[in-house]
């Protein structure tokens, strides 16, 4: 089955700096990758995706990337605020019916 | 217009006991799944619901298994519970199946099992 990994598993950066998140996944056949955002004790929100006819999409201070060949993708974040402070998760998708695989998580942290 | 949402908030229950958990989706939604997520990982998935028939399963076992009702409400129910059971349960709904279609994530049932 589908396997994500996900890197690093904590980051810090300064208050201003970008953030760059990475996740590779093994099936080929994934076609489909949000990133959630979790923030302590809360539920995770989408705040990006990707579907995999697309190699780039950006929304504002979010973009994320798409290598099919290499079968990894990252979230870039910039200008990062010390509200971008949260536990992110890559996830990776097949189609229909199939299960959404996530990482394991990023605790990013944005010192002021 | 309300979110998903999920009952109970919290649960204690003891090893060897039954578990049931609920769920409402957002009005118009018809799809669910359910997540179980273990402190300081990412969400498993269990479950996924679609138009009442099961469309997808994690790789859980059978102490596990749920069901999704004509108003598209669902159930996530857990037999013999074992301490490894302790986590966070969440549901999510989304218009159709989840592929392509934004997931909206509830609050999560947080479940302690002694």
């Amino acid at each position: 089955g589908e396997n994500v990994e996900q890197h690093p598993s904590t980051l810090s950066v300064q208050e201003g700096d970008s953030a760059v998140i990475k996740c590779t996944y093994s099936d080929s056949a994934s076609n489909y990758f949000p990133w959630y955002k979790q923030e302590l004790g809360k539920r995770p929100q989408l705040i990006i995706d990707i579907r995999s006819n697309v190699g780039e999409k950006k929304d504002q201070r979010i973009a994320v990337t798409l290598n099919k060949t290499a079968k990894h993708f990252s979230l870039h974040i910039t200008e990062t605020q010390p509200e971008d402070s949260a536990v992110y998760f890559c996830a990776a998708s097949k189609g229909y019916g199939q299960n959404f695989v996530f990482g394991p998580g990023t605790r990013l942290s944005v010192l002021p | 217009d309300a979110g998903v949402t999920q009952s109970p908030t919290h649960l204690i229950k003891t090893r060897g006991q039954h578990v049931t958990l609920r769920c409402s989706p957002i009005s118009g939604h018809k799809s669910v799944s359910w997540y179980q997520q273990v402190l300081g990982q990412g969400p498993q998935f269990i479950f996924q619901y679609y138009e009442k028939e099961e469309r997808g399963r994690g790789n859980f076992p059978d102490r596990f298994s749920a069901r999704q009702f004509p108003n598209y409400s669902s159930e996530l129910n857990v037999n013999a519970l074992l301490l490894g059971d302790s986590a966070l349960y969440l549901c999510a709904s989304s218009l159709a199946l989840p592929l392509y279609n934004e997931q909206f994530f509830g609050p999560g049932t947080r479940l302690t099992v002694l």
